[in-house]
């Protein structure tokens, strides 16, 4: 199946400063979603993506669809505490029949007061 | 709040029983996925319906089966439960096959 490689892993930033985060994948995606959960919580829908190429923002949120599609990045800027939680990547491979969403396996962000 | 609702919310079980999560959609949504999340893993796709139909398989146990009911809602039945079966169970509901899903609030399984 598809592979998605979400770097880093995990990251503790001061608060204010700007966090950069990506997802890789081995295979061409048409589709790449950012989610946000919080601990015990379902994901949060932050940012779709769905144009090679295409940079989107929701507030302090950057996300872009990378040219090859093969890559997505999430930025946040200025972090606040309430950014704390586990960033996920989703792609939808994009071979006939590939509905499903392929999720990295998550950043975990910790902001320092 | 994403309009998903997902019951019951804690689950405390024994090895070997049978447990039935639910979801209910969001209006207007036709298609529901079942996902699992174990302990600092990330989410496995286990199935999805679309309108009643199964539409797609992923690591689903044989132990584990899903229905859609006419009004939408859907169930997820998991059965010899064995301790590795702890894990959050989230559905995630979309209009159709290509768009953004919404996750619930997710069911917490424990086996004990």
């Amino acid at each position: 199946g598809q592979q998605l490689n979400q770097s880093p892993q995990s990251m503790f930033i001061q608060e204010g400063e700007d966090v950069s985060m990506n997802c890789t994948s081995s295979s061409i995606f048409n589709t790449w979603l950012w989610y946000k959960q919080d601990p015990g919580e379902g994901p949060v829908l932050l940012i779709a993506l769905y144009k090679a190429g295409e940079l989107t923002s929701n507030g302090r949120l950057t996300a872009q669809f990378g040219i090859t599609r093969k890559d997505s990045f999430l930025n946040i800027s200025a972090s606040i505490p309430s950014d704390v939680g586990i960033y996920f990547c989703a792609g939808r491979y994009s071979g006939a029949g590939s509905y499903q969403l392929t999720f990295g396996k998550g950043t975990k962000l910790s902001v320092i007061p | 709040d994403s309009g998903v609702t997902q019951t019951p919310k804690h689950l405390i079980t024994a090895t070997g029983q049978r447990v039935t999560l639910r979801c209910s959609p969001r209006s207007g949504d036709l298609s529901v996925y079942w996902y699992q999340q174990s302990l600092d893993q990330g989410l496995q796709f286990l199935i999805q319906y679309y309108n009643g139909e199964e539409r797609a398989k992923g690591n689903i146990l044989e132990r584990f089966s899903a229905q859609q009911f006419p009004d939408l809602h859907s169930e997820l039945n998991l059965s010899s439960l064995e301790l590795g079966d702890s894990a959050l169970y989230f559905c995630a509901t979309s209009p159709g096959d290509y768009n953004e899903q919404f996750f619930g609030p997710g069911t917490r399984l424990t086996v004990l």
